[in-house]
């Protein structure tokens, strides 16, 4: 199994401002997936985050809004760009330790925007 | 393109009977399947996965799992239900030949004492 460990793991922002989420894990991996749920709904995958080139956005969702980094094989962030609260939910990070296996999830950050 | 369905919104079972959690799936390829368990203000766990072999699964806390290639289902099962079972229940599917995996929209399971 992974660690992913993520911060903050909950913040309140106001309107208009940008919130970069960091995730980390405890091994080298090659991919990571960055999620959104709202509480009690399901997973919404926003982007794949592949290190060395640039991330994978799913429909619905654009660099502009939400970019991703990924300098090395065990670390990423996530920004929330001009948050508005239809933002506000919980972002997770997650990767698989070996690819096609199952993925293994950090606890989440919960965003409030206010 | 794959896709998972949980029919269910909602399951409920009386402590000691039996539970199922149902979920279907469709991919192109050849699945691999997972469920995921989430208690509340938690992130998601790892319950047990098919990619090959038998069709029946075991996995934590005794759930279990039977992939049925002719009906497309990978229903949950627990012979005997716990009142600390009831959480959120996410059934998951990739296609071999992708990379992402697609979550269902969850079943929330209740087990009443």
């Amino acid at each position: 199994s992974a660690v992913i460990s993520q911060k903050p793991s909950r913040d309140i922002c106001q309107r208009g401002t940008s919130l970069t989420i960091q995730c980390q894990v405890d091994s080298q991996v090659t991919m990571m997936f960055w999620y959104r749920q709202q509480p009690g709904q399901s997973l919404t995958l926003i982007a794949t985050a592949n290190q060395g080139s640039e991330a994978t956005y799913e429909s619905g969702f654009v660099i502009d809004k939400f970019p991703i980094s990924r300098p090395n094989l065990t670390f990423s962030t996530l920004t929330v760009s001009n948050m508005s609260p239809e933002d506000s939910s919980i972002y997770l990070c997650s990767s698989p330790i070996n690819p096609y296996n199952e993925q293994f999830f950090g606890p989440g950050t919960r965003l409030t925007v206010l | 393109a794959q896709s998972v369905a949980q029919p269910e919104d909602q399951v409920n079972v009386a402590e000691g009977n039996p539970l199922t959690v149902k979920c279907t799936y469709s991919v192109s390829g050849n699945p691999y399947l997972f469920w995921y368990v989430q208690y509340p203000n938690r992130g998601l766990q790892f319950l047990l996965k098919y990619i090959t072999g038998d069709n029946l699964v075991k996995g934590s806390y005794g759930f279990e799992a039977e992939f049925n290639k002719s009906q497309t289902s990978f229903h949950l099962k627990k012979p005997s239900a716990l009142v600390s079972d009831s959480a959120l229940y996410f059934c998951a599917v990739r296609d071999s030949s992708a990379s992402k995996i697609i979550f269902g929209s969850g079943t929330r399971l209740s087990i009443r004492p």
